[in-house]
């Protein structure tokens, strides 16, 4: 069966700092992939997402990139964290012809 | 301009009643509509879909009913239970290009009372 992991699950960084989140996918393969905000209060917000190694889209502009490196891996990351990046951040998959998305544990981070 | 909607922010219902969640949307193009339950500091989890070319799909205490003239849909549990209380996402797809597009309502949180 097809498990999603992430880390770390829970992330306090000053603002500035850097950030990775990482997400890895076992069980499938060529997966498409997904990296999602909640911000406190709000819906799902989807910030990119991946069909395939080095193929990244991003939904909405912002400090965040994604990159996939591996087909079963999917990192987030900024080179200066601002306030406003604080929230709870979901990578999900989904097979590539699928309509279901399967969402990892989450992660939280809190920008100080 | 939001395409899919979740009128009810919040919604409480007595243990053992029905609760039924709502869930409107504009784009016609929409093919696949899914719910999914999200507890706090938790991913969400998928509970259960529908296709457009049916009206209905049951799982358990779960039902969804779609109404594609009316462009709503509807997640049905009966009976409530209080692990059922957290944030429902209703969710619709479509096929944009060669991929396939997900569009979330903004979730109603629902409390099942003992």
């Amino acid at each position: 069966s097809q498990t999603i992991h992430q880390w770390p699950a829970t992330l306090v960084q000053p603002v500035g700092s850097p950030l990775s989140l990482e997400c890895t996918v076992e069980g499938t393969s060529n997966p498409n992939l997904y990296w999602y905000r909640q911000a406190a209060g709000r819906g799902l917000q989807l910030l990119f997402y991946s069909v395939g190694i080095g193929q990244i889209s991003s939904e909405v502009p912002q400090n965040l990139s994604a990159s996939r490196p591996q087909d079963r891996q999917f990192i987030l990351s900024s080179k200066k964290l601002l306030l406003s990046d604080s929230g709870f951040y979901l990578c999900a998959w989904s097979l590539n012809s699928g309509n279901t998305i399967y969402f990892g544990e989450g992660s939280w981070l809190t920008v100080v | 301009d939001q395409q899919v909607k979740q009128n009810s922010p919040s919604l409480s219902v007595q243990e053992g009643r029905i609760s039924i969640l709502n869930c409107d949307y504009t784009n016609s193009m929409f093919d696949y509509f899914l719910w999914y339950k999200k507890y706090p500091a938790e991913g969400p989890t998928f509970l259960i879909s529908i296709s457009s070319i049916k009206d209905k799909n049951e799982d358990g205490r779960f039902t969804v009913f779609l109404n594609k003239s009316a462009k709503h849909l509807s997640l049905h549990i009966v009976p409530s239970q209080p692990g059922d209380s957290a944030v429902y996402f209703c969710a619709a797809s479509a096929l944009a290009g060669n991929n396939r597009k997900l569009i979330w309502g903004l979730g109603t949180s629902l409390a099942v009372n003992p």
